[in-house]
């Protein structure tokens, strides 16, 4: 089975603190994606990346950097923490194509005070 | 850009009696359609998923859907439903000769079963 993995379930942080979301697939696939989820707005595309070192913007890419130094490896960066991004954040990940289903990790509650 | 509707924000049903959860999409050409669903503090897990050959699909846990290319809609469908079947669920598209493989999400519905 696929497997995504997120560093963690729960995150509390204040405002203007550098946050670090990490994420973690074993299956090999070429493509990771980082959203975020809230209420009525459904899931929103943050960035997400094709390769290792690529990355191309989502919809909603302010704020946010992301970072791939490897293929199972995906990392999104708040570099400064706002109130406004207190969010569920969910990362998934498949194979090349669009055709292929993603699969997603169990997502992250972060909560900026 | 393609887009996405789910125009029910809650559906309940009760338990037994057929469910529909409503989709329909608005995507330059032909689309890839699919179905995820949410259950409480979990990710989002895959159901089904429409590429090319047979209008109606059928997915994980009983679940169907019908591609119906001149309404745009992909309804997710169950014959019977189950109180577990009580969760969120998400209708998502991407255009078939999309050079990446994103996904426009809908806001998801809210499926109810009682029992």
């Amino acid at each position: 089975d696929v497997k995504v993995t997120q560093s963690s379930r729960y995150l509390v942080k204040r405002t203007g603190e550098k946050v670090f979301l990490e994420c973690v697939q074993d299956m090999d696939h070429e493509n990771m994606f980082w959203y975020r989820q809230d209420p009525g707005l459904g899931l929103r595309l943050i960035y997400f990346s094709y390769d290792v070192k690529m990355k191309e913007k989502g919809d909603i890419p302010e704020g946010y950097s992301v970072s791939r130094e490897k293929k199972e490896r995906f990392s999104l960066i708040l570099e400064s923490a706002s109130t406004n991004q207190t969010s569920m954040y969910l990362c998934a990940s498949s194979l090349r194509g669009a055709f292929y289903e993603q699969y997603f990790g169990p997502g992250t509650r972060l909560t900026v005070t | 850009a393609q887009s996405v509707a789910q125009p029910e924000d809650q559906v309940n049903v009760a338990e037994g009696n057929p469910l529909t959860v409503k989709c329909t999409y608005s995507v330059s050409g032909n689309p890839y359609l699919f179905w995820y669903v949410q259950y409480p503090n979990r990710g989002l897990q895959f159901l089904l998923k429409y590429i090319t050959g047979d209008n109606l699909v059928k997915g994980s846990y009983g679940f169907e859907a019908e591609f119906n290319k001149s309404q745009t809609s992909f309804h997710l469908k169950k014959p019977s439903a189950l109180v577990s079947d009580s969760a969120l669920y998400f209708c998502a598209v991407a255009p078939l000769n999309s050079g990446y493989s994103t996904l426009t999400f809908g806001k998801g519905t809210m499926l109810l079963v009682s029992p």
